[in-house]
């Protein structure tokens, strides 16, 4: 079974300091990787995506995510947090081999980016 | 603009009486889904769309139905609300590439039942 697990509820990071939002996932083929970004009141929007190849993905606003596949993990990195990065961030995941429609999320992590 | 709409955005009901809330995208995307957003929880999906015609549940499908009779609206029924659906929904939409590609999100529905 598919699952995706953001040990952190929260994470506090000082501004212009390196970030990271964890996330490991579970799945019995090959992983297809999301990251999304929720703003207070608004839906989700999509930041970056691992599918094959690089495994150092590059995205939105600065943001990347390193697959590692011996570690089942995904993490989230910006090397210099603003303010404006202050939201609610889910992983989720698919399983690449049977390709069907069931996308899996995490519980999401709140990230605070303070002055 | 692409753009996935829903409607109503915020919703007070009361328990049994049957509700719609639709959803509806201009770009096209075969694939549809619904997901509702409980603090804690993170998103789980209740049910998606392959394509016109093609549903298939989700992981928490109970208490809820959907149509996909064409390709730009994928409304979520709600025969008999009950208080345990009281959640934020969201619609979200995408090419059907194998799974591979992004979605796209509404605006979300606050649905509140009593």
């Amino acid at each position: 079974a598919q699952s995706v697990a953001q040990p952190e509820d929260q994470v506090n990071v000082a501004e212009g300091n390196p970030l990271t939002v964890k996330c490991t996932y579970s799945v019995s083929g090959n992983p297809y990787l999301f990251w999304y970004v929720q703003y207070p009141n608004r839906g989700l929007q999509f930041l970056l995506k691992y599918i094959t190849g690089d495994n150092l993905v590059k995205g939105s606003y600065g943001f990347e995510a390193e697959f590692n596949k011996s570690q089942t993990s995904f993490h989230l990195k910006k090397p210099s947090a603003l303010v404006s990065d202050s939201a609610l961030y889910f992983c989720a995941v698919r399983d690449g081999v049977n390709q069907g429609g069931k996308l899996i999320f995490g519980q999401g992590t709140e990230l605070s980016v303070k002055p | 603009e692409a753009q996935v709409t829903q409607n109503p955005r915020y919703l007070i009901t009361v328990t049994g009486k049957k509700l719609t809330v639709t959803c509806s995208q201009n770009m096209n995307h075969e694939y549809m889904s619904w997901y509702r957003q409980d603090p804690g929880l993170g998103l789980r999906q209740i049910y998606y769309s392959m394509n016109v015609e093609v549903t298939d549940k989700g992981d928490v499908p109970e208490g809820y139905k959907v149509s996909r009779k064409e390709k730009r609206n994928f409304p979520l029924i709600l025969e008999s609300p009950s208080p345990n659906q009281t959640s934020l929904y969201f619609c979200a939409s995408s090419f059907n590439l194998g799974g591979r590609d992004e979605q796209y999100f509404g605006p979300g529905t606050r649905l509140t039942v009593t």
